[in-house]
């Protein structure tokens, strides 16, 4: 089993719909990420969490909510998607780190979204 | 001006062909250097982290030049599984937040 599992892997859904990406993990990490990536744009943080009552806008928080419902689980909610939120998302986990700046991103495969 | 920059590509190289990877970051308080490979469609993975003196895994060598926020990726006798896009990340302080994609470069080697 992969270390960090989104679900679905791809999704269609309509303009004003809700939708819930999940993501879950094995790796025991503290630190949870959503990103989204764009042809041409590379990954942007959506949400970051660092536990379980710790949760932090990224850079394109506006239209998505999360929630962090256990150590090993980061949901990404999009209340009312609309098409320019298509795109290719991915969760991520990283250890909490002695060094400054050494933090390494385990990444889960990837969550197909378009929004019609 | 984006924060961490790479020339697009695609790069297209022959098998047993050296190609050469280069980044730049704009923000001097960047602490460390990676660079990640993303095959189509997949996830991106680590690939080997920058040091400042250089470091070489097999057929790849990372190289940083901290005074000219540069940052390179050489590859040496090119596989035709080198066929990625190669992601270069810089991390501004602990934490994901402050860690920074590049857009990336393609690479194709063809037989």
């Amino acid at each position: 089993d992969a270390d960090v599992t989104q679900t679905p892997r791809n999704r269609i859904t309509k303009t004003g719909k809700r939708i819930m990406l999940e993501c879950s993990q094995t790796k025991g990490h503290d630190r949870m990420y959503w990103y989204r990536q764009d042809p041409g744009l590379g990954l942007r943080l959506i949400y970051y969490s660092f536990d379980v009552k710790d949760i932090n806008k990224g850079e394109i928080s506006d239209g998505y909510s999360v929630s962090r419902q256990a150590q090993a689980k980061f949901s990404l909610s999009l209340e009312s998607a609309i098409p320019n939120q298509t795109a290719l998302y991915f969760c991520a986990t990283s250890d909490r780190v002695a060094q400054a700046g050494a933090n390494v991103l385990t990444f889960g495969a990837g969550s197909r979204l378009t929004v019609l | 001006r984006k924060e961490v920059e790479q020339d697009p590509g695609p790069f297209n190289v022959p098998e047993g062909a050296t190609v050469a990877f280069n980044c730049t970051y704009s923000n001097s308080a960047s602490q460390s250097f990676f660079w990640y490979r993303q095959d189509c469609r997949k996830e991106p993975k680590l690939l080997m982290s920058v040091y400042s003196s250089g470091n070489e895994d097999g057929r790849f060598t990372a190289q940083l030049n901290r005074a000219s926020q540069y940052i390179s990726l050489l590859i040496r006798d090119s596989k035709l599984s080198d066929s990625a896009t190669y992601l270069c990340v810089v991390n501004r302080g602990t934490g994901g937040f402050k860690t920074i994609f590049g857009a990336g470069t393609r690479l194709f080697v063809k037989a």
